[in-house]
């Protein structure tokens, strides 16, 4: 059972369009990361949301965190080819030790 | 500040020969972990270590061993390879976890790893 289940997998859309992609779950979680991976590199944190309903932006990028903590999302407003990458969401459950879980990913491709 | 390192970048083995994958963080954190990464499976935690001289199994840990050689440096061994560990492993730390707890990972740029 996969416990952070990311849609969609995969988007490609065209330059200047904006997108949003998804972090669902049926757990509570204290706190939810988003993380950008591009080819060849590890994963790079983008945000930490703690705040059930949080709204968190940087630059073109809005994470929200739902009001019952147990979703989130990513929208990109603009979409510009260097947003290219693998999106991973993941958090630390309510209550549990200080293992974080990992979604799946979507992977973005922004068409210049 | 280096952040995370790891070696080696790449690597191919037999079936059945032995490597480790060597992980050093200079960030004073307390906890490191040990992923892979495969196609269609996202991040899968191995092994973890909460601190030094501890270490806890992980969702996959058959087929791997662990040592905590100190705050800086945590390994990952192979004892005896097979094709189904070929994958990308990366090695994270985090700092002390703060309430909530938040657990932010910092990763390394990853082990490129074949067994043929």
């Amino acid at each position: 059972t996969q416990l952070l289940e990311q849609s969609p997998q995969f988007l490609s859309i065209q330059e200047g369009e904006n997108l949003t992609v998804y972090c669902n779950s049926s757990s509570v979680f204290s706190s939810l990361q988003w993380y950008r991976q591009e080819p060849g590199e590890g994963p790079v944190l983008l945000v930490t949301v703690v705040t059930g309903g949080e709204v968190k932006k940087l630059k073109r990028l809005t994470f929200q965190f739902g009001d019952a903590r147990k979703d989130s999302s990513l929208h990109i407003t603009a979409a510009q080819p260097g947003d290219t990458g693998l999106y991973l969401c993941a958090g630390a459950r309510l209550n549990r030790d200080d293992k974080i879980i990992f979604g799946k990913g979507t992977r973005l491709h922004i068409l210049p | 500040n280096a952040g995370v390192t790891q070696t080696p970048k790449f690597q191919v083995l037999k079936t059945g020969q032995s490597m480790t994958l060597q992980c050093a963080q200079d960030m004073n954190h307390n906890s490191m972990y040990w992923y892979r990464q495969d196609p269609g499976m996202g991040l899968r935690l191995i092994y973890y270590s909460a601190s030094e001289g501890t270490t806890d199994k992980g969702e996959v840990p058959n087929g791997y061993n662990v040592s905590r050689l100190n705050k800086r440096e945590f390994s990952l061994r192979l004892e005896s390879a097979a094709p189904s560990q070929t994958s990308v492993y990366f090695c994270a730390s985090s700092p002390p976890p703060q309430k909530p707890n938040y657990n932010e990972q910092f990763f390394g740029p990853g082990t490129r790893l074949t067994v043929l």
